[in-house]
């Protein structure tokens, strides 16, 4: 069955401080792979995208993420964030030959100062 | 316009009741899908609309669901028969629809938040 983990559900850090939110997948053949972010009480935005290509992708706000193919990963990085960033944050997979996008549950990034 | 919007932002009804929940996509966007967001929980795929027809309809529930797009714009999610269970945040998104295989950015509209009493 087609699934995305998303490892943890919160994750608090000292602003300043690097990130990573992790992000697993099922297997498949092909996939495309998204990060969106959910502010308080806004809508889901595209923070940044895999599609084909380098494997390391760069994002909006300092964001990066890294597809690994032979672990079925593309986990989410930030070397130093802001109170700003905090959200909560949703890996998405396609799966390509079909319609749907598979949403993790989500991690919660909370910012402190 | 500018962005996705759904109607209304917020919506409490009775065990039994039927609701319908609107969704107008960005202009010229003629994809549309719908996703089901419960608390703690990522959106969880409904229905893809291409155009005026639905493409893949897997991810309704059950029968008390259906969605329209009859203009291939607007898109009305209608849920009979409404269950305590379907209290959730209902998520609409839209992109251009050149084909998914492209992997299309979606953009979300704010959502609609169902209460089921």
């Amino acid at each position: 069955a087609q699934s995305v983990t998303q490892l943890d559900s919160q994750v608090p850090v000292f602003e300043e401080a690097p990130v990573e939110l992790r992000c697993n997948y099922s297997s498949s053949v092909s996939v495309y792979l998204f990060w969106y972010v959910q502010y308080p009480n806004q809508g889901l935005q595209l923070l940044l995208k895999y599609l084909s290509g380098s494997t390391l992708v760069k994002g909006i706000n300092g964001f990066e993420a890294e597809f690994n193919k032979s672990q079925t990963s593309f986990h989410l990085r930030k070397p130093s964030v802001h109170i700003s960033d905090t959200a909560e944050y949703f890996c998405a997979v396609f799966y390509t030959g079909g319609f749907k996008t598979i949403f993790g549950a989500g991690t919660r990034l909370f910012v402190k100062a | 316009g500018a962005g996705v919007s759904q109607t209304p932002s917020n919506k409490v009804t009775e065990k039994g009741k039927y609701v319908e929940l609107r969704c107008d996509p960005i202009s010229g966007h003629t994809a549309l899908y719908w996703y089901r967001q419960s608390l703690g929980q990522g959106p969880e795929f409904l229905i893809y609309f291409q155009g005026t027809g639905a493409a893949d309809d897997s991810g309704l529930p059950n029968d008390r669901f259906f969605a329209v797009r009859p203009e291939g714009s607007v898109s009305t999610l209608k849920i009979q028969r409404t269950e305590r269970g379907d209290s959730a945040v209902y998520l609409c998104a839209s992109s251009l629809g050149l084909g998914q295989g492209l992997g299309e950015t979606q953009y979300f509209g704010p959502g609609t938040r169902l209460l089921v009493l």
